[in-house]
Formats: C-alpha cells, structure tokens, sequence
C-alpha cells in the first residue's frame, strides 16, 4: 500500500493569516504518460462528510474559494489557505487514487 | 443535485454481518463516469476507503478487509450495497457512501459526493 503522512498533526493559525498543511506519500503518485499527480485533498468539518477542495494535485473543485491551493509533485504535496477564514476550521486529508489500494492522509486539524 | 444516503442497522453483534444499503438519487448509478464506493471512520479518527463498485459489478477492495467484504449493485433501484462480515469492536465507525470520479481508462480516482454517513456500533 502507498503510505499518505501528513504534516503537521494540527495547527492554529491566525484569522487572514496563511494555513500550509503537508502530505508524503511512500512513493511517488505521479503517472508518467499523463504527467498527472493521483492525489486529492478533503475538508471535514465536525459532524459532516469530508468535502473534495482539490483534485490531480492542484485542480480546485467547482466552487471552491480560490484562497484554498494545491501544489507538489512525485512524492509531496501542499495544500494552502492563503487567508485563513474562521469557517476554515476543520480537519484536512489527502488522499492518493495512484494505486487501487486508495489510501488516505491521517489528517491535519487547522484550528484558530 | 445528486444525493446519496446510507441506511442500515446501527447496532451489529460481534461476529455477526454489516449491512448497509446507499440510495442514490439526483443521477443515474448506471453512469460509466463513476463508480460507487464506501469509507469508514472510527470514532474520533481518519478516513479508511473500504472498496468501490461500477454499475458493470466490477469492483476493487481494500487489500486489508478484503476477505470480509462484499459489495454489490442494484441499478434497478439505485442502489449498491455494503456487507462486512465476522464484525468486532474494531469496526464500529461512521460509514459512508460515496460518488467515486473515473474517466473509463484507470482505476477509479478521487470522491465527489459523499453521504452523510451512519453510525454503526458493534456491540453485544
């Protein structure tokens, strides 16, 4: 199985400051013949289902705000809040769909 | 707006078998875009993918619970279908269904639409 570690466990960040949460996996989930990185991250917030934020790495979902970016390749990947927002809060996985075994992050809590 | 929810026992005796059903609604199960998959949560911890089904029947499974589950489709209702059997304490988590993005070449990739999830408890 691909290993997803992220980092930090949590974090408390500021209102309007910058949130940067960290993901590795055990090798690399980037497909050569599409140049595609096979990873996505999620928001979950307390008592509801985890929300896809970002796809292929760094490709927003429909109605995302745009302050949430995704950046890596090969093995590390970063999921950015460039201004953290009091509804923000909550706790972010990463999740890679390189290998049919889909292994998700143990998660990042982001706090204020 | 595509919808799906989960429906089952919240309650399973150890050793005993979960079942949960997840109804979709607002789209088509019978869709080649998508398959259909389930993922647990254990109280107060990380997300674990349980295994995914496309409309044909062709499924995948987590390699580490394989030899205890089971998921199946019902496209004449809408529906696929989770069952995990010989349960412990171990598998008491919020279970939840899924909408699994595929574009017919690879395996299937991140999920879109999520249900809200249920409860279920394995307890004597």
């Amino acid at each position: 199985d691909i290993v997803m570690t992220q980092s930090p466990d949590s974090l408390a960040v500021s209102l309007g400051e910058r949130a940067t949460i960290n993901c590795k996996s055990s090798q690399s989930v980037l497909y050569s013949s599409n140049n595609k990185n096979y990873l996505g991250w999620y928001q979950q917030k307390p008592g509801q289902p985890p929300k896809l934020l970002i796809y292929w790495a760094s490709t927003r979902e429909s109605g995302v705000p745009d302050r949430f970016s995704g950046s890596g390749s090969g093995t590390d990947f970063t999921l950015t809040i460039s201004s953290l927002q009091a509804e923000d809060v909550a706790v972010y996985y990463c999740q890679q769909y390189y290998s049919t075994a889909l292994t998700f992050g143990g998660g990042t809590k982001v706090e204020i | 707006q595509l919808q799906l929810q989960e429906s089952g026992p919240g309650l399973v005796k150890p050793s005993e078998t979960l079942s949960l059903t997840c109804t979709v609604s607002g789209g088509s199960i019978s869709s080649s875009s998508y398959y259909w998959g389930w993922i647990r949560q254990p109280p107060g911890k990380g997300l674990e993918w349980i295994g995914s089904i496309f409309y044909s029947g062709s499924t995948y499974y987590n390699p580490s619970l394989k030899s205890r589950v089971t998921i199946s489709v019902d496209t004449s209702k809408n529906q696929f279908s989770l069952k995990l059997n010989s349960v412990t304490a171990a598998d008491t988590a919020v279970y939840y269904c899924a909408r699994h993005r595929y574009d017919g070449n690879d395996s299937p990739y991140y999920f879109d639409y999520w249900g809200q999830g249920t409860l279920v408890t394995v307890s004597s």
